[in-house]
């Protein structure tokens, strides 16, 4: 079992409509969670922390966290074409720098 | 404020050769990690570098090395290169707040002939 799992998708969602992005972590004692959103032939960029129970809006984005069941998901609300990208799942284990990657899951927004 | 930079940004080398990949991070950000990317195996944890010290290292094989110098800028090698050693590799500049964010640079994309 990987430590952090994700849909490598594609998900393919149309324009103006929500897209649902998971993940799930093995590690119950995981501290830290990140979305990083990654375009095609560029590095990774942060978009979304979590670090306790329930929902975290950003604009646009909102991440959920639930330990007990040890998932995350980001929500994209209104979806754009340029919200296409990769979305990386990363968590922290420990109170360390080290984050541990899930494979990302590839989003399409059809215009 | 200035963010990640690395150098170079693309680099071809010859198996048995080895290289040098260079990070300075944001201003005021004293701790870097290093990261691999490949398609197969995804974004993988290299080592975490804290004032000059390395406090964290994951499982790569001792080819693969570090430092860190005084005003925060950090160096990976990589010697005795070998084709699987084709990557991208990124260097995260760590906030230093119990947040944990990490911010990367552009990455040097490594091709290994």
């Amino acid at each position: 079992q990987k430590e952090v799992e994700q849909n490598s998708g594609p998900l393919s969602v149309p324009e103006g409509a929500i897209a649902s992005l998971n993940c799930t972590y093995s590690d119950r004692g995981s501290q830290s969670f990140f979305w990083y959103r990654q375009y095609s032939g560029k590095s990774p960029e942060l978009i979304m922390s979590i670090y306790s129970n329930g929902d975290k809006e950003d604009g646009r984005f909102t991440a959920q966290l639930n330990k007990a069941s040890q998932y995350v998901s980001l929500l994209i609300r209104d979806s754009q074409p340029s919200d296409s990208a990769t979305y990386l799942c990363a968590v922290n284990k420990d109170s360390s720098y080290k984050l541990i990657f899930g494979s990302g899951t590839r989003l399409l927004v059809r215009p | 404020k200035a963010g990640v930079t690395q150098t170079p940004r693309y680099l071809i080398k010859t198996r048995g050769q080895q290289v040098t990949l260079s990070c300075s991070p944001i201003s005021g950000h004293r701790s870097v990690s290093w990261y691999q990317q490949t398609p197969g195996q995804g974004l993988q944890f290299l080592f975490e570098y804290f004032s000059e010290t390395q406090r964290n290292k994951g499982n790569f094989p001792g080819r693969f090395s570090g430092r860190q110098f005084s005003n925060s800028r950090s160096e990976m090698n990589v010697s005795t290169l070998e084709l699987g050693d084709s990557a991208l590799y990124l260097c995260a500049s760590n906030s230093g707040t119990g947040r944990h964010e990490q911010y990367f640079g552009p990455g040097t994309r490594l091709t290994v002939t």
